[in-house]
């Protein structure tokens, strides 16, 4: 089985451009979690949907962030306008269960540069 | 404030030694507890998902307790391999909350 699939693997942008990372999660699994990872702060969850309805979205750091999630096999991470301190790797994850009850499964990230 | 620590931040052993890493968290009405793995540059590895109500998960090499009266999960990876080496990382959820906390991580280096 396919896991998480995650594009871009890399990115590279100048500061002021729009950025839109991709996901599509593992078929049935239908909760979806973007993360980010930086050595200063570690993982922190931006975004959850559940049945592809966003349930929280109180960690995403800005209105220059939004995410969407059109159906059960795609979702979309955007920032506009990028900043260098937008730099950090973006993690997409899906689980079978709501929440946090079952057993994430994460995909291989995006590494995302601004300059 | 709901807290995940892992202590040490990094470890050396030679190979074939048992690895026994630490998870500590602050309130013990946890709904379950993850093990990853992380490699650099890479996504995270699920290697072990214990819930509140287990008291220990096995998957071959790997061993991960929990015990939730002193806030503590270790995972132990029995006669470690160089490719046993990566971060680990431990993620709690706490049943107030439906997402996972994260731990800062454990590197491991496995000497050959």
């Amino acid at each position: 089985d396919a896991g998480v699939i995650q594009s871009p693997r890399h990115e590279v942008t100048e500061m002021g451009q729009e950025v839109t990372l991709r996901c599509k999660p593992i078929s049935g699994h239908n909760s979806l979690f973007w993360y980010r990872q930086t050595m200063m702060r570690g993982l922190e969850l931006l975004i959850y949907f559940n049945n592809n309805v966003p349930i929280d979205d109180s960690g995403m750091p800005e209105d220059r962030f939004s995410a969407k999630m059109p159906n059960a096999s795609f979702s979309t991470l955007k920032i506009q306008p990028s900043e260098p301190r937008d730099s950090a790797v973006y993690f997409c994850a899906s689980s079978l269960q709501a929440g946090a009850k079952g057993e994430q499964f994460f995909g291989p990230g995006t590494r995302l540069t601004v300059l | 404030k709901q807290e995940v620590t892992q202590i040490p931040a990094a470890l050396s052993v030679p190979e074939g030694e048992n690895l026994v890493l630490n998870c500590s968290f602050t309130d013990s009405a946890i709904y379950n507890l993850q093990w990853f793995r992380q490699d650099p540059g890479k996504g995270l590895t699920s290697l072990l998902l214990i819930q509140s109500s287990q008291r220990e998960q096995t998957s071959g090499r790997l061993n991960a307790s929990l015990d939730k009266s002193s806030g503590r999960s270790t995972l132990y990876i029995a006669a470690s391999q160089p490719g046993d080496s990566a971060t680990y990382l431990c993620a709690v959820s706490f049943s107030n909350d439906y997402k996972l906390s994260f731990g800062a991580g454990t590197t491991v280096t496995v000497r050959a």
